[in-house]
Formats: structure tokens, C-alpha cells, sequence
């Protein structure tokens, strides 16, 4: 059984600035792993698949790299609606999520 | 535009029953591996069951083995959780997902309905 371990647990920064957020794996999972954001009250919006696809309408400030047992979702310049949980995702498990908030 | 719609949750006792239902519409239901995926008040996501687009595969989180039962009518455009002997950590939000285009189960879900609360409390 996989384990998905995300860090930081929280990541505090001002709008305009980089957030960078990681995805470690418990063992190989090749490219397939999903990067999924969530607010308060609302469903989660898939984001990224296949560790570097932009999902239909994501803006392009979100990018995904890695492969293997490393993964990285990278925001370029936080907007002030980006400011959420952000949680990976590689088949049936999820990890436990990296909480973005402004600084 | 695709769209899923929880129903039926509520407030059940424990050792109690209840009924989801995700109505779907936007996108042919019967080519698409379907999911539940749950989150506990405060808590992170988790991965609770899921169908094949014709209903002859099925697979369940091992908590849940025995107790939920996940089913879809693709003519309805449905798709279904029978949760029973409901225990306290049951309590969470129930959402129905669109698993993606892909070859295998479970490798993301593209779309999700807003959820459909569950609380287990005597």
C-alpha cells in the first residue's frame, strides 16, 4: 500500500510570491500522481494529473515535475485565490494535504 | 457541462442506515469508473469505493468491506452508496467523483459533486 507524505504542513507567503510544494511516495509510482486544490466548504478541483498535466481550465501559474517518488507542485506568483489546501493524489491514496496561507 | 449531485445524507444513529445517491449529468456515465471519496470533519481526503463503467468490478477502502455497498444504474445516470452498520467515524462529507479517461482505475478524478454530509450520533 502507498503512502503519499506532502510538505510543508503549512506554507505561509504573500500574494506575487512562489509557493513550491512537495509529494513523497512510499514507493514508485512512475508519473501518475494528482495534485488536487480545495477551499473552505467546497469539493476539491482536480489541478494536475499524470504528476505534470494541467487539468482543463487551470491556469498555466501551476505546474507539476517529478517522477518516481519525488513530486513538486509549483504556484509561480500566488494569486489571492490560490490561497487553499492543496493535496496529491496517486490511486486510492491521498496525502495529507499542505495548507497555503497568507503570510 | 458535467455535473454530479450528492443526496441523502443525514443524521443516523449508530449501527443505522442510509442511502447516497449521485445523480450525473454532462457526460455518458457508462464510460467512466465512478468513486466515493469521504472526508471527516477537519480531516484530509480518503478513497471509500469505486465501480466499473458497467458495474462488474468493484472495490472498497477495507473499513468499509462488509458494510458499504457501491452500485450505479448508467441508464438513471446514477450512481449509488449503501451504507450500513454505520459507526461514529463514518461521520463525514460523501463525495461523488468522475474517475478520468485512463486505462486503469483510480488514476484521478476530474470532476466532484459538492458532497452530501453524513453524521453517525446517537
Amino acid at each position: 500500500e502507498i503512502v503519499l507524505t506532502q510538505s510543508p504542513a503549512t506554507l505561509s507567503l504573500s500574494p506575487g510570491e512562489r509557493a513550491t510544494l512537495s509529494c513523497g511516495a512510499s514507493q514508485s509510482v512512475s508519473n501518475y500522481l494528482a495534485w488536487y486544490q480545495q477551499k473552505p466548504g467546497q469539493a476539491p478541483r482536480l489541478l494536475i494529473y499524470d504528476a505534470s498535466n494541467r487539468a482543463t481550465g487551470i491556469p498555466a501559474r501551476f505546474s507539476g515535475s517529478g517522477s518516481g517518488t519525488d513530486f513538486t507542485l509549483t504556484i509561480s506568483s500566488l494569486e489571492p485565490e490560490d490561497f487553499a489546501v492543496y493535496y496529491c493524489q496517486q490511486r486510492k491514496a491521498f496525502g495529507q494535504g499542505t495548507k497555503v496561507e497568507i503570510k | 457541462e458535467v455535473q454530479l449531485v450528492e443526496s441523502g445524507g443525514g443524521l443516523v444513529q449508530p449501527g443505522g442506515s442510509l442511502r447516497l445517491s449521485c445523480a450525473a449529468s454532462g457526460f455518458t456515465l457508462s464510460r467512466n469508473w465512478m468513486s466515493w471519496v469521504r472526508q471527516a470533519p477537519g480531516k484530509g481526503l480518503e478513497w471509500v469505493a469505486n465501480i466499473k463503467e458497467d458495474g462488474s468490478e468493484k472495490y472498497y477502502v477495507d473499513s468499509v468491506k462488509g458494510r458499504f455497498t457501491i452500485s450505479r444504474d448508467n441508464a438513471k445516470n446514477s450512481l449509488y452508496l449503501q451504507m450500513n452498520s454505520l459507526r461514529a467515524e463514518d461521520t463525514a462529507v460523501y463525495y461523488c467523483a468522475k474517475e478520468g479517461d485512463c486505462s486503469s482505475p483510480n488514476c484521478y478524478f476530474d470532476y466532484w459533486g459538492q458532497g452530501t454530509l453524513v453524521t453517525v450520533s446517537s
